[in-house]
């Protein structure tokens, strides 16, 4: 039962111009959605989080938004970098114990 | 500030070998502690966690356990592994109340 779908397993965009990473969930119940950033060999590093009761957070040039009715979030990422290749999971928690993932979007910026 | 880690960093075992894997945080005190697998090419599979010494939950029936002998060690096992046991471990802990998870930088396991 996979409750958090990242559907487009790679995405690839120009370097200045806008990432947009998409992430569909089944659980109304969630409390937080969460975004990680995992380059190869090392650990997701947490990048940003949003909670259910708010439709968009903002950091630096990471901005999430969420849309309860559609179950649907997004990352935004502006402008996009080089160093932002890397695959970006989604996640999402009930505030409990456990976090489900999603399988993962690979991110290439062509510079 | 906290930090976690993670050894050995790679590993290459014989199917059929025991494997212990380590992971111990610095710089917060009981944390809830996770051990995940990515498969190659996959996403993130949560194996066992824990809220407290002693205490372990499994995610994954499997030839796999874990154990959390200490505060801030969590250590996960197998006695004999199989060749889908290959993949990378990721220790992880994890701040309420986003419950955001910090991740270690991994182990590499290779059954051959």
């Amino acid at each position: 039962d996979q409750q958090v779908k990242q559907n487009s397993p790679s995405l690839s965009v120009q370097e200045g111009r806008i990432s947009i990473l998409n992430c569909d969930y089944t659980n109304s119940m969630f409390d937080y959605f969460l975004w990680y950033k995992k380059y190869p060999a090392e650990g997701p590093t947490f990048l940003i989080s949003i909670s259910s009761i708010k439709d968009k957070n903002e950091d630096g040039r990471f901005t999430v938004f969420l849309n309860k009715s559609a179950k649907h979030l997004s990352l935004h990422i502006v402008p996009s970098q080089p160093g932002d290749s890397a695959v970006y999971f989604c996640a999402a928690n009930t505030g409990g114990f456990k976090t489900i993932f999603g399988a993962g979007t690979r991110l290439f910026v062509k510079a | 500030s906290q930090t976690i880690h993670q050894w050995p960093a790679t590993l290459v075992q014989p199917v059929g070998s025991p494997l212990s894997l380590e992971c111990t945080v610095e710089g917060t005190s009981n944390p809830n502690l996770y051990w995940y697998r990515q498969a190659a090419g996959r996403g993130l599979q949560l194996l066992f966690y824990s809220v407290g010494i002693g205490q372990i939950s499994s995610e994954v029936p499997q030839n796999l356990s874990a154990s959390r002998p200490q505060d801030r060690q969590f250590i996960l096992s197998s006695k004999k592994l199989l060749l889908s046991d290959s993949g990378f471990y990721l220790c992880a802990w994890t701040r309420p109340p986003v419950n955001e998870q910090f991740f270690g930088p991994g182990t590499r396991l290779t059954v051959l």
